[in-house]
């Protein structure tokens, strides 16, 4: 049982770079998200994905993009990378619909120079 | 809108003593609420959750926590600490029909022998 697989593990980028960020989950879960991680801030969402088809902004969408490839796969864009968006990314699933909690990858850390 | 306020952003207790780490929440709705751990360098975990079922959840580890819609509190606690609950802790309130977990700023706890 994989649940949430995140790729990569580590990245480095330098100003203005572009990157995406992979998450599939093979848990049937309708719902998918993506957060990041700063010290002292906890987790903030930046997008998420209700269900196939439909993707919102979160609190942090700025810089951000988002595509939701199918019910399994979720994935995050950074256009132009800046040093602020330097941290650990977070991918998860969950069905809310039924009470359901939260299903995190391993995460990402994105380190922009 | 939802939101969520852990009190404090450190708690240091004795090997063996309560721990209590406070949250308040603010919700529209019908809210759901989790406690997620994250030890050092590590993913998270799911500790309990609340779906208007018992005020009083149980969770693993020895977790547990008490939903009082009148004071806005779901507030953790665990009866005796140990060395290995050392981590950070993350009260996480979603409302229903929102798709959102919004999560507090963490609660670093911290255990001395």
């Amino acid at each position: 049982n994989a649940g949430v697989t995140q790729t990569p593990k580590f990245q480095v980028l330098k100003t203005g770079q572009s990157m995406t960020l992979q998450c599939a989950q093979d848990m049937n879960h309708n719902s998918m998200y993506w957060y990041r991680q700063d010290p002292g801030m906890g987790l903030r969402l930046i997008y998420y994905s209700a269900s196939e088809g439909t993707t919102d902004k979160g609190e942090v969408p700025n810089g951000y993009n988002v595509s939701r490839l199918n019910k399994r796969e979720f994935s995050l864009r950074l256009e132009s990378a800046a040093p602020s968006q330097t941290s650990v990314y977070f991918c998860a699933s969950s069905e809310l619909s039924r009470g359901g909690s939260l299903h995190f990858g391993n995460g990402t850390r994105l380190t922009v120079t | 809108a939802q939101s969520v306020t852990q009190l404090d952003s450190h708690v240091s207790v004795s090997e063996g003593t309560p721990v209590l780490l406070r949250c308040n929440y603010s919700s529209s709705y019908s809210p759901s609420l989790f406690w997620y751990v994250q030890h050092p360098n590590k993913g998270l975990q799911l500790l309990l959750k609340y779906t208007s079922a018992a005020t009083l959840v149980k969770g693993i580890n020895g977790f547990e926590a008490e939903f009082k819609k009148s004071e806005t509190s779901f507030h953790l606690t665990k009866p005796s600490a140990h060395m290995s609950d050392a981590a950070e802790y993350f009260c996480v309130v979603s409302d229903q029909g929102t798709y959102k977990y919004i999560f507090g700023t963490g609660t670093r706890l911290k255990v001395l022998a």
